[in-house]
């Protein structure tokens, strides 16, 4: 079974903390992706990496930069932590187009809370 | 740019009955379509994925469908249980792109 691992389910950081999501798949996907998802926003982009060393930004860039050092690890960082980045945030992993299609897996949310 | 609905935004049905959920899609340039389960507080667990040249794709009493040409994909659930009780969203995968574009879901209670 793919496994998406994210490495905290709640965190509690301060306004201006520089904070590190980090996520790690287990079926060297090439596509990983990071989400945030908040009530009555639906799920929204933040950035995705189809290759190591490769990002691109999503559509909610702002506030968040990202790092794949290694094709398992997609790390969400958040500069400076701000109360608007409160939510749930989710990493996904998919392989790149090909006959095993693109089906994509997600890990089990982190909840961030800035206070 | 692509856009996904799903209705209804929330269904309460009883325990045993079959039911259908709806999503539809603006833009028919799609490689994809995948259906997924979310639990409250929880990620998203997939369910379904349906390739752009297939139909439908089954898996116990999950069925889904998919009309390239009219924009639709519907979700059929057999004999609805308690445990069915979720939030059901589906997502596209473009053919130009890499994102997967969600849909808002449908909050299902499937009651005992």
């Amino acid at each position: 079974d793919v496994k998406v691992t994210q490495s905290s389910r709640y965190l509690v950081k301060r306004t201006g903390e520089k904070v590190f999501l980090e996520c790690v798949q287990d079926m060297d996907h090439e596509n990983m992706f990071w989400y945030r998802q908040d009530p009555g926003l639906g799920l929204r982009l933040i950035y995705f990496s189809y290759d190591v060393k490769m990002k691109e930004k999503g559509d909610i860039p702002e506030g968040y930069s990202v790092s794949r050092e290694k094709k398992e690890r997609f790390s969400l960082i958040l500069e400076s932590a701000s109360t608007n980045q409160t939510s749930m945030y989710l990493c996904a992993s998919s392989l790149n187009r090909g006959p095993g299609g693109t089906e994509a897996f997600f890990g089990q949310g982190t909840r961030l809370t800035v206070v | 740019k692509q856009e996904v609905t799903q209705i209804p935004a929330a269904l309460s049905v009883p325990e045993g009955e079959n039911l259908v959920l709806n999503c539809s899609f603006t833009d028919s340039a799609i490689y994809n379509l995948q259906w997924f389960r979310q639990d409250p507080g929880k990620g998203l667990t997939s369910l379904l994925l349906i390739q752009s040249s297939q139909r439908e794709q089954t898996s116990g009493r999950l069925n889904a469908s998919l009309d390239k040409s009219s924009g639709r994909s519907t979700l059929y659930i057999a004999a609805s249980q308690p445990g069915d009780s979720a939030t059901y969203l589906c997502a596209v995968y473009g053919d130009s792109s890499y994102k997967l574009i969600f849909g808002s879901g449908t909050r299902l209670l499937v009651r005992p």
